[in-house]
């Protein structure tokens, strides 16, 4: 089955910048979505097809694509960024959704 | 504003079954795909299953193929998915999702929003 692979943790000090990996190989063909998550709370979207911004997010958040990696930057990381942030695409016939396995980013 | 409430969610002994209901309000129901999306505990998401506007066209995770259903009732804006023959390894939070999809012909998409979700516990 297909898998988007995350790192496990990443870490900054705020006001810094935190950049979110995820790579699949049908990441060329499908767009890429990124959900953040905060302890006992449902996903709330942060960016879709690659790079765009849901009205409500932050411009500090934003989203980028190259090849099988997309990436989640968050620039000038505030202590309330603190979370779990999925990737999320479909398989290469588009009928299956799949998230990646999740990044924990703590804020030092 | 737009509004997702899950409900039907418990203890059951593995084997049983148990039914999921979503309560949507505040968009036109019938002009979205909708998904549900589960969390094992302390876990990643994972998708469940998806289901057209008008429930001619449904996909499921592997995992669960035979053994769930989902459907919808577009007259009462609601979602539900039938899960039968559950497992230990099905027991998580269970979310309905808005399923938004990125082509007309829903071959890949996002959610958004999503309800705050409703356990799942199989255990005897």
């Amino acid at each position: 089955s297909y898998e988007l692979t995350q790192p496990p943790s990443v870490s900054v000090s705020p006001g810094q910048t935190a950049r979110i990996t995820c790579s699949g190989d049908a990441l060329p063909k499908q767009y890429a979505y990124w959900y953040q998550q905060k302890p006992g709370q449902a996903p709330v979207l942060v960016i879709y097809k690659d790079s765009e911004r849901p009205s409500g997010i932050p411009e500090r958040f934003s989203g980028s694509s190259s090849g099988t990696t997309v990436t989640l930057t968050i620039s000038g990381v505030q202590a309330e960024d603190e979370a779990d942030y999925y990737c999320q695409s479909a398989d290469s016939s588009g009928t299956s959704r799949v998230f990646g396995g999740g990044t924990k980013l703590t804020v030092l | 504003e737009v509004q997702l409430v899950e409900s039907g969610g418990g203890l059951v002994q593995p084997g049983g079954s148990l039914r999921l209901s979503c309560a949507a309000s505040g968009f036109t129901f019938s002009s979205y795909w909708m998904s549900w999306v589960r969390q094992a505990p302390g876990k990643g998401l994972e998708w469940v299953a998806n289901i057209k506007q008008d429930g001619s066209e449904k996909y499921y995770v592997d995992s669960v193929k035979g053994r769930f259903t989902i459907s919808r009732d577009n007259a009462k804006n609601s979602l539900y998915l039938q899960m039968n023959s559950l497992r230990a390894e099905d027991t998580a939070v269970y979310y309905c999702a808005r399923d938004y999809c990125s082509s007309t012909s829903c071959h890949g998409g996002w959610f958004d929003p999503w309800g705050q979700g409703t356990l799942v516990t199989v255990s005897s």
